[in-house]
């Protein structure tokens, strides 16, 4: 069974560009989550979609967006890139989006780069 | 802002010993999650422990929760070097997962 897949893996942008990273989850998995991960600091949740809706978002600016396809894929964008955006985003997907055993996979990221 | 704080940030241990990494956070939870992650990328689950319990185990990995003092602990028993990996306890929220720093664990051959 293919697990969470993130596209691309790497990606090098210049500062004030946008960017789309893209994410599958797991074959009837419904949850979606995003999260930044910046060298040596633990995952920082930035969005989560379940059925197509937000659910939660962290505290990020309005330059973070994303949204939820039909298919339950993923696309998190974001606009005018700072260098401080330079990350691993990680997308987890989850079965559901209620509270209890909330078990998430992880892809295995992007690794943005912003010079 | 991060929820959990492993301790210690680092640890550098010899194959066939233990490793205990320790959590702290802060609010109520409902469960605490431990998840591995190899050299930068994706996070594996471990192990979740729920609010009501106080030990579980999995394998090598022993964790226990004591909700009294907000603190949970990782023990790997008998290390190997596939063991070398950042680990990460989270607290789940509402519909999140807010991890700590991570703990750096080293197991030389």
């Amino acid at each position: 069974d293919a697990g969470v897949t993130q596209s691309p893996t790497h990606l090098i942008k210049t500062r004030g560009q946008h960017v789309t990273l893209r994410c599958s989850p797991i074959s009837g998995h419904k949850s979606v989550s995003w999260y930044q991960q910046v060298l040596g600091q633990g995952p920082q949740f930035i969005f989560q979609y379940y059925e197509k809706e937000e659910r939660g978002r962290g505290n990020f600016p309005d330059r973070f967006s994303a949204r939820q396809f039909p298919n339950y894929s993923s696309e998190l964008n974001v606009n005018a890139l700072l260098l401080g955006d330079s990350a691993l985003y990680l997308c987890a997907s989850s079965p559901t989006g209620s509270r209890g055993s909330y078990e998430q996979y992880f892809g295995p990221g992007t690794r943005l780069t912003v010079t | 802002s991060q929820q959990g704080e492993e301790d210690p940030q680092a640890l550098s241990i010899q194959e066939g010993e233990n490793a205990t990494m320790n959590c702290s956070y802060k609010t109520s939870i409902n469960n605490l999650q431990w998840y591995r992650q190899n050299s930068g990328r994706g996070l594996v689950h471990l192990i979740l422990i729920r609010s009501n319990e106080r030990e579980k185990h999995s394998g090598r990995l022993r964790v226990t929760l004591d909700t009294s003092k907000k603190s949970s602990s990782l023990l790997i028993t008998a290390s190997r070097a596939a063991d070398t990996a950042s680990y990460f306890c989270a607290t789940e929220g509402y519909s999140t997962l807010t991890f700590g720093k991570g703990t750096m664990l080293l197991v030389s051959p």
